[in-house]
């Protein structure tokens, strides 16, 4: 299987601040890779699918980016309602496996 | 508006056994392929399962396979997950999720919508 690794595992940023998280994968996937945010205690929602394409109403401060094995998430200008775990997943070969989120929390 | 609600899970011994429902409502649930995902505080997201529209193609991640079962009924719009000879490492939240894909490129796929997720905990 094809390993997800998500770096930082955790982070701490202001609102307003701009975020990269990156993602990493242990074989090239190409561009299949989608990012999904998770607020506690619910299910994790779609972002980003195929490294860059929004998926319809996300706000466009999240951006996407990357082919290959390294791919990462933007947030410019974090709003509150974004502290939250993200969660990057490849799609290339099945099991369309998940990396083990990256948790941002208010400073 | 498009909403997956799963029902099912519970607490059981290792060895037994749940099945786990999915309602769909809101989209044209035979046309969409259907899977299940779990998530455990340890591991994290898991792809378990998937099925397609008619129910023909069925999918398992190594770990599940001869133990857990998917299955769909497209007239009742719902999807399920038979779950046997559960173990310790299976207890977690399992959520269904539509299967979305680009028309032309099927790896290209996302989940959207996810259900609220069903707890299943596995312990004596």
């Amino acid at each position: 299987d094809i390993q997800m690794t998500q770096s930082p595992s955790s982070l701490s940023a202001f609102v307003g601040d701009r975020l990269t998280i990156t993602c990493r994968a242990s074989q090239s996937i190409n561009s299949y890779l989608n990012w999904y945010q998770q607020k506690p205690g619910k299910a994790p929602k779609v972002l980003i699918y195929a490294a860059s394409t929004l998926q319809s109403g996300v706000p466009s401060r999240f951006s996407g980016s990357g082919s290959g094995t390294d791919f990462t998430l933007t947030i410019d200008s974090l709003q509150p309602e974004d502290f939250a775990t993200y969660h990057c997943q490849q799609t290339y070969t099945t099991p369309g496996t998940f990396g083990q989120g990256t948790k941002v929390e208010v400073k | 508006e498009v909403q997956l609600v799963e029902s099912g899970g519970g607490l059981v011994q290792p060895g037994g056994s749940l099945r786990l429902s999915c309602a769909a409502s809101g989209f044209t649930f035979s046309a969409y392929w259907m899977s299940w995902v779990r998530q455990t505080p340890g591991k994290g997201l898991e792809w378990v399962a998937n099925i397609k529209q008619d129910g023909s193609e069925k999918y398992y991640v190594d770990s599940v396979k001869g133990r857990f079962t998917i299955s769909r009924d497209n007239a009742k719009n719902s999807l399920f997950l038979q779950i046997n000879s559960l173990r310790a490492e299976d207890t977690a939240v399992y959520y269904c999720a539509r299967d979305r894909s680009w028309f032309g490129d099927l790896r290209k796929k996302w989940f959207d919508p996810w259900g609220q997720g069903t707890l299943v905990t596995v312990s004596s």
